[in-house]
């Protein structure tokens, strides 16, 4: 089974406007943590938002928000007042206590394109 | 700035002609991953150093090595490229294995195998 689910293969918005990127996961541990990346065409992998899953306020980071909802097993990225360098890839991750073993989980990835 | 530093930024390599890549960090980190992302998917794990722990996956070609001399600097060797190796390799850090610490990548090495 998937551990992060991307449902979005692709995503538009109009410069300016908010857009929300879902991310669904699957865990049976109580302590994860979740992640945005951003990865625009130059290639490199950007972190963009934490959200670990004690923590009871949706993380926030600048114009990225987190909508955690636990229950749900979602972690959508919420990004307000698009700008025209926010189209890029965007990878929801997961980590679970797995150590020495490769415990980071990436979905397969959103491709945001703001409109101008 | 702390940062991971990954040289060189594209490689050209013949087919079957070793080439190695490397990855510095000034972010004394004491894990360090060696990612293959192909077009359009996610990175995919090669192997990573837990401290001098080498970790590799069990689907990791033989054909990819790595060396660790130091906390600083990580190598991916790949000793005979083939068309299929053609690829952006990412390396990346994090402060321990904890659900907590995000990994932090460097800007990549775009491979290409000709």
């Amino acid at each position: 089974a998937q551990k992060i689910t991307q449902t979005q293969p692709g995503m538009f918005v109009q410069e300016k406007e908010a857009v929300t990127l879902d991310c669904t996961y699957d865990t049976s541990d109580q302590s994860y943590g979740l992640f945005w990346y951003k990865q625009p065409s130059s290639g490199e992998m950007i972190f963009l938002i934490y959200q670990g899953s004690y923590d009871e306020q949706n993380a926030t980071e600048g114009r990225y928000s987190l909508n955690f909802q636990k229950a749900r097993k979602s972690a959508n990225l919420v990004i307000s007042a698009s700008q025209l360098g926010d189209s890029a890839m965007y990878f929801c991750a997961m980590r679970e206590p797995l150590t020495g073993a490769n415990n980071l989980f990436f979905g397969t990835g959103t491709r945001l394109t703001v409109i101008p | 700035d702390a940062m991971v530093i990954q040289n060189p930024r594209y490689q050209v390599t013949q087919f079957g002609k070793p080439v190695t890549l490397s990855c510095s960090q000034t972010l004394n980190h004491n894990v360090m991953y060696w990612y293959q992302q192909k077009s359009s998917q996610a990175p995919k794990l090669l192997f990573h150093y837990y401290d001098k722990d080498f970790n590799n996956e069990a689907d990791t070609p033989d054909n990819f090595q790595s060396r660790r001399p130091n906390t600083s600097f990580c190598f991916l060797d790949i000793r005979s490229p083939g068309l299929g190796d053609a690829a952006m390799y990412l390396c990346a850090t994090s402060r321990g294995q904890g659900v907590g610490p995000p990994l932090h990548f460097g800007n990549g090495t775009r491979l290409t195998v000709t």
